[in-house]
């Protein structure tokens, strides 16, 4: 069964930095590109970040562009987010998403169930 | 970037209703649409994908057609787990973009 379990989320001051992760089970964590995609309180789905299998090539929202960070430890089956010089706007529950291919466009078809990052002094 | 828009925003109806939600792609996606049904404080759960097929274990009152930049879901006889907000969501390039969401509300 694919579980994926995020963690490291909370409470940050504005320009403050936190390391998310998403632990992977089930699935061959190497063979699928890997997202994260936030949702605002009360608001819609917003994709962030997505990391190739293999964690060569990655591609990021402008909005995040410069501040976030995807990684991932295959060998640890870890996706990471490493955000940085938060902002009230980045508050929001992050999901972790796994690729339905084993490349870039496919729809994302396991979700993990958020954790929440809240920015504020 | 390619911008998704859904209609209606909120749509009110009944048990055993037919309900069609729309979304409307900025420029063509061809087949390469995904519709994602969420409900309070849970992550979202995969519905269809390339426009209109149909995800293993979903019930077949769900169906999803379209191409190009106009595409649907269709449920066709609401039942009362059917209540949530739906997405669609275009993967044909990055950024991937989803729409703003569709309240599905009990009339």
């Amino acid at each position: 069964e694919v579980q994926l379990v995020e963690s490291g989320g909370g409470l940050v001051q504005p320009g403050g930095s936190l390391r998310l992760s998403c632990a992977a089970s089930g699935f061959d964590l190497s063979a699928y590109p890997m997202s994260w995609v936030r949702q605002a309180p009360g608001k819609g789905l917003e994709w962030v970040s997505a990391i190739v299998g293999s964690g060569g090539t990655t591609y990021s929202a402008d909005s995040v562009k410069g501040r976030f960070t995807i990684s991932r430890d295959n060998s640890k089956n870890t996706l990471h987010l490493q955000v940085n010089s938060l902002r009230a706007e980045d508050t929001a529950v992050y999901y972790c998403a796994k690729d339905s291919l084993n490349r870039f466009g496919g729809y994302f078809d396991y979700w993990g169930q958020g954790t929440l990052v809240t920015v504020s002094s | 970037d390619i911008q998704m828009t859904q209609s209606p925003s909120t749509l009110s109806a009944s048990v055993g209703d037919r309900v069609t939600i729309t979304c409307r792609a900025s420029q063509s996606i061809s087949s390469w649409l995904a519709w994602y049904q969420q409900k309070p404080g849970k992550a979202p759960n995969l519905l269809i994908y390339k426009a209109s097929s149909l995800e293993s274990g979903v019930p077949s009152r769900f169906s999803g057609s379209g191409s190009g930049t106009e595409f649907s879901l269709t449920i066709s006889s609401l039942q009362p787990d059917d209540f949530a907000t739906y997405y669609c969501q275009q993967y044909k390039t990055f950024p991937y973009t989803f729409g703003q969401g569709t309240k599905l509300e009990i009339k």
